[in-house]
């Protein structure tokens, strides 16, 4: 079956220290991947998507960047982070232009 | 650019009183219409695709509904367990990674 693994769940981090944040997908091949951000009240606000190894599609250029090392790997980094980087990060997979992303469980990220 | 309103922000229901939630949406032709249940930090679970005005899904005591211009989340009977939030989303035909999704109704059933 197919699976999502999103980590961490939580994050304190520091003004101006780099971020990571790691997504893998188990049990399916060339999965379409997403980065998204949860503002509290506030719509999901896509970030990146790749549709392959080594693409990445950029949706809100700022100080966050996104990659994809293998098939079933997505991360999201920041150089330094900033005090409006604090939000609910979530990652998601789909297959092909098909159903509903599944999602990952999300990492609270609290910049201090 | 594509919209999604819900309405309301925020619901609150005895259990077993059924009541509807509301998703209006504009899109450059639709491909699909989604609804997912998002329970307090975690991710959204999905729930439904609806493809074509007139379609109806169920799922438990949810049914989804949808029209060319919106589409309702019925829910008969909750029970305390159905509260969350629930999420609508489009995904337009010309850009099928060009999803909108909308803020949520926040749903709380009281025992």
């Amino acid at each position: 079956s197919q699976t999502i693994h999103q980590w961490p769940a939580t994050l304190v981090q520091p003004v101006g220290s780099p971020l990571s944040l790691e997504c893998t997908v188990e049990g399916t091949s060339n999965p379409n991947l997403y980065w998204y951000r949860q503002a509290a009240g506030r719509g999901l606000q896509l970030l990146f998507y790749s549709v392959g190894i080594g693409q990445i599609s950029s949706e809100v250029p700022q100080n966050l960047s996104a990659s994809r090392p293998q098939d079933r790997q997505f991360i999201l980094s920041s150089k330094k982070l900033l005090l409006s980087d604090s939000s609910f990060y979530l990652c998601a997979w789909t297959v092909g232009g098909g159903d509903g992303y599944t999602f990952g469980s999300g990492t609270r990220l609290t910049v201090v | 650019e594509d919209q999604v309103t819900q309405s309301p922000e925020a619901l609150r229901l005895q259990e077993g009183e059924s009541s509807s939630l509301n998703c209006s949406y504009t899109v450059s032709g639709l491909r699909g219409l989604f609804w997912y249940r998002q329970d307090p930090g975690k991710g959204p679970e999905f729930l439904f695709t609806l493809y074509s005005a007139g379609e109806e899904k169920e799922k438990e005591r949810l049914k989804a509904t949808l029209t060319k211009k919106e589409s309702f989340l019925h829910i008969t009977a909750p029970k305390p367990e159905d509260s969350a939030t629930y999420l609508c989303a489009v995904r337009p035909s010309g850009g099928y990674q060009k999803v909108t999704f909308g803020t949520g109704t926040k749903l709380q059933v009281i025992p």
